[in-house]
């Protein structure tokens, strides 16, 4: 079994620029949910895309957009980079279910750095 | 309030020792939750979860829920140096979203 993946590893980039990160998720899951975790918090919920179409979002602005391919892969857009963008970009894949829990995995994260 | 909170510690505790980690939470309408733990410079790794009243357990963990006093704890018995590491709650209040605790950062000392 395939865990997630996601890359690339780490990003430097601008203030201003524009970033693309991706995520593969885990063999048989067709759910993908985005965090953003900052140095010394918890990851907070980006989004989430089921079937292609964004299925819940937290308080992130409009400059974070996402997609969903056919294939469960999963990106990550973010415009206008800010210094506050720097952090961890976790990629999380789940399969959906109606139980009352909902196991995400995560995968290994983008460090991206807005200098 | 935030809504979901952690001690950020750390907790320190010796090799063999039981760790306690505890959680409280703010939305009562949240139907499950989540153990992760967090090495540095890594992703999060589920350990467990939980979603009825009492315990839970694998291994040497133990989760324990009691929705009335909306809190949730992780007890880690015989607790190993390989354990030390930052241990995240988090919470699905029925949403899409987990929300996240700050964690609370464990050492365990040989």
């Amino acid at each position: 079994e395939t865990g997630v993946t996601q890359s690339p590893t780490h990003l430097i980039k601008t203030r201003g620029q524009q970033v693309t990160l991706r995520c593969s998720s885990q063999s048989g899951h067709n759910t993908v949910s985005w965090y953003q975790q900052a140095l010394g918090q918890g990851p907070q919920f980006i989004f989430q895309y089921y079937r292609e179409e964004e299925n819940g979002r937290g308080n992130f602005p409009p400059r974070f957009s996402g997609l969903q391919f056919p294939n469960y892969s999963s990106e990550l857009n973010v415009n206008a980079l800010e210094l506050d963008d720097s952090a961890l970009y976790l990629c999380a894949s789940s399969l959906p279910t109606s139980a009352p829990y909902n196991e995400q995995f995560f995968g290994p994260g983008t460090r991206l750095t807005v200098l | 309030q935030k809504e979901v909170e952690q001690n950020s510690g750390p907790l320190s505790v010796p090799e063999g020792a039981i760790a306690s980690l505890n959680c409280t939470y703010s939305d009562r309408g949240s139907q499950s939750f989540f153990w992760y733990r967090q090495y540095s410079g890594k992703s999060p790794e589920l350990i467990m979860f939980i979603y009825s009243n009492g315990d839970k357990e694998d291994g040497r963990f133990t989760a324990q829920l009691n929705k009335a006093s909306q809190y949730v704890s992780l007890l880690i018995r015989d607790s190993q140096p390989s354990d030390s590491a930052t241990y995240l709650c988090a919470v699905n209040t029925g949403r899409r979203a987990l929300t996240f605790g700050s964690g609370t950062r464990l050492q365990v000392q040989p």
